[in-house]
Formats: C-alpha cells, sequence, structure tokens
C-alpha cells in the first residue's frame, strides 16, 4: 500500500512569490490534514478536510493560505504571496478516522528567501 | 485547549541503555495518543498507537504506556542503538479529530 505522497519535497522562493503544495492521501482515507511545523517545533493543524469539505479551518491564515480537496482526494495548499516567516515543513496527514491514528507524508520543506 | 509537553527536549545516551521518553497533556479527554519518530529533515513515521481505553503498546525494543487520567504517557526503548537516534513526537487526538503535538524529544544515542 503507498503511503501519503507529497510534492515537492523541496521548494525554495523569493518572498512574494506563490507556492503550491500537493498531497496524494491513502486511498480510502476520508479525512486529510495540512500541519506546518517550524524549526524545534511540533507540528499544527492548519486545515482539516472530511471528504471534500474543510470541516476545521480555523489555523489557516486565510489572507494568504488556501486549500483545495476536489473530489474528496488529493488536496493542494497554495501560498499566495510567500512571506519570509512561511518558511518551514508543511505536512500532509490522511486517517480513516481517529480511532486508526494518522499517517504521514514525507512533508515539502519551503524556504523562502 | 490542549497542550502536550515533552521534557527534556534533548537527551544524549550511550548506546545499549534503556530509556524513558515523557509526554504529558493537560486535558484528559482524549481518544488516543500517538508516539511519532522524525529523522531529520523527514516526515513523521508512526511508532505505537494506544486507544484512550488501553494502558500500554508494544512494538520490539519499544513500549508505550498511557495514564490518561494523570495526563502522562511514555515511551520505553530498550538496548538503544544509534540508529534510534531521532527526534520522537509525542501527539494526542481529541474529540474534534485534531492532533495535538509536543515539541519533542531529540536523542543520541552514542556509539
Amino acid at each position: 500500500e503507498a503511503g501519503v505522497v507529497q510534492s515537492p519535497r523541496y521548494k525554495i522562493i523569493e518572498k512574494k512569490q506563490p507556492v503550491a503544495f500537493w498531497c496524494n492521501p491513502i486511498s480510502g482515507h476520508n479525512t486529510l490534514y495540512w500541519y506546518r511545523q517550524n524549526l524545534g517545533q511540533g507540528p499544527e493543524l492548519l486545515i482539516r478536510y472530511e471528504n471534500e469539505e474543510a470541516v476545521d479551518d480555523s489555523q489557516l491564515p486565510k489572507d494568504r493560505f488556501s486549500a483545495e480537496r476536489l473530489k474528496g482526494v488529493d488536496s493542494t495548499l497554495k501560498i499566495q504571496p510567500a512571506e519570509l516567516g512561511d518558511s518551514a515543513v508543511y505536512l500532509c496527514a490522511s486517517s480513516q478516522g481517529t480511532f486508526y491514528g494518522y499517517t504521514f507524508g514525507s512533508g515539502t520543506r519551503l524556504t523562502v528567501v | 485547549k490542549q497542550e502536550v509537553t515533552q521534557i527534556p527536549a534533548a537527551l544524549s545516551v550511550p548506546e545499549g541503555e534503556n530509556l524513558v521518553l515523557n509526554c504529558s497533556f493537560t486535558d484528559s479527554a482524549i481518544y488516543n495518543l500517538q508516539w511519532f519518530r522524525q529523522d531529520p529533515g523527514k516526515g513523521l513515521t508512526s511508532l505505537l498507537l494506544i486507544q484512550s481505553s488501553q494502558r500500554e503498546q508494544t512494538s520490539g525494543r519499544l513500549n508505550a504506556s498511557l495514564d490518561k487520567s494523570s495526563g502522562r504517557s511514555t515511551l520505553y526503548i530498550a538496548a538503544s542503538q544509534p540508529g534510534d537516534s531521532a527526534t520522537y513526537l509525542c501527539a494526542v487526538s481529541g474529540a474534534n479529530s485534531k492532533l495535538t503535538f509536543g515539541k519533542g524529544i531529540t536523542l543520541s544515542v552514542r556509539p
């Protein structure tokens, strides 16, 4: 079984440029999460999807961040425009349900210069 | 608001030592607790998942315990090896399906 797939693995962009991250969850996992992990910190939730519906986006900075999960499968997280403080690792996770725990992808390391 | 604490932030031990990593959380109303391992520059690998009704889980040299009433979990690593060097993160899941993480403990096992 393939795990959670994320791309790209690394991205370096100049500030004010747009950037997008892609995630393909494990087949059959209805719940998809995007987390952001700053250096030396634990991951923090940005947005949670149940199928194609964003059920918790309270931590998503909506002025510059957007996300979508078309057809309830893969998802895209976008930042426009990027700021220096957005440099972090962006992690995607999926789950069959809370009882089963969570599976994370390898993450995308974003560097904004 | 759930808060998860992992102390110390870093730990260095000689190879072969048995060790315990601690995790505490403020809200005991959790569904489960999950321990993850993170290697530098990599994503999170799940090590053990403990449901709120369980007391412990074991996988190989790893044993995780959960005391929900006191808000504590421990990850026991037996006979540590240099390959165990990584950051270990504890996370709890609550009623809103949100996973709340600690900051992690960076473990270094010296040969």
